[in-house]
């Protein structure tokens, strides 16, 4: 099984700045990588998909890169209602793990 | 408007069984694999179960494999998860999910259902 390591675990940020989260895959999982935002009591929600292509009606403050085994997200400027709970998956092969989240809050 | 509704969760004994059930429309069903995936209290995202547009494919978790079966009836536009033999650590919401397109992420995503299991 694919392996998703994300960094940090939590951050504290403010309105305004500029985050980047990381994920690493075990091994090499080429574009097959989505970022999803979670708040309580809601869906999961796409961000994005194939590494970096963003998923309909998702702010462009939103971007991801990377390809092989590491991956970016990155927020432009954090906004109130950005504050929630992301997650890298693979699609590459069954199972199609997550990684174990990042909890972004206010500071 | 594409959409996943979950069905069939509650409250039920370790050891007991609960069936989840997803109603789809908006899209054509069939054309789609679909997935199970589960949150515990205070945990992150879990896969539990692909089944593919067909339904002749059907992959686990290991944490689930000989206790859960996914399924679905392309007629009726429905997916299924029977869950046998459960346990505490069963507990979650469970979420219904497809593909954007095949092998990309999950949208849309069903609201979620919870299932407890407790004595």
């Amino acid at each position: 099984d694919i392996q998703m390591t994300q960094s940090p675990s939590s951050l504290s940020a403010s309105v305004g700045d500029r985050v980047t989260i990381t994920c690493r895959a075990s091994q090499s999982i080429s574009s097959y990588l989505n970022w999803y935002q979670h708040k309580p009591g809601k869906a999961p929600k796409l961000l994005l998909y194939a590494a970096s292509s963003l998923q309909s009606g998702v702010p462009s403050r939103f971007s991801g890169g990377g390809s092989g085994t590491d991956f970016t997200l990155t927020i432009s400027s954090l906004q109130p209602e950005d504050f929630a709970t992301y997650y890298c998956q693979q699609t590459s092969s069954t199972p199609q793990t997550f990684g174990q989240g990042t909890k972004v809050e206010i500071k | 408007e594409v959409q996943l509704v979950e069905s069939g969760g509650g409250l039920v004994q370790p050891g007991g069984s609960l069936r989840l059930s997803c109603a789809a429309s908006g899209f054509t069903f069939s054309s789609y694999s679909m997935n199970w995936v589960r949150q515990a209290p205070g945990k992150g995202l879990e896969w539990v179960s692909y089944i593919s547009g067909s339904g002749n494919s059907k992959y686990y978790a290991d944490s689930v494999k000989g206790r859960f079966t996914i399924s679905r009836d392309n007629a009726k536009n429905s997916l299924y998860l029977q869950m046998n033999s459960l346990r505490d650590e069963d507990t979650a919401v469970y979420y219904c999910a497809r593909p954007y397109y095949e092998s990309s992420g999950y949208y849309p995503w069903g609201q979620g259902t919870l299932v407890t299991v407790s004595s």
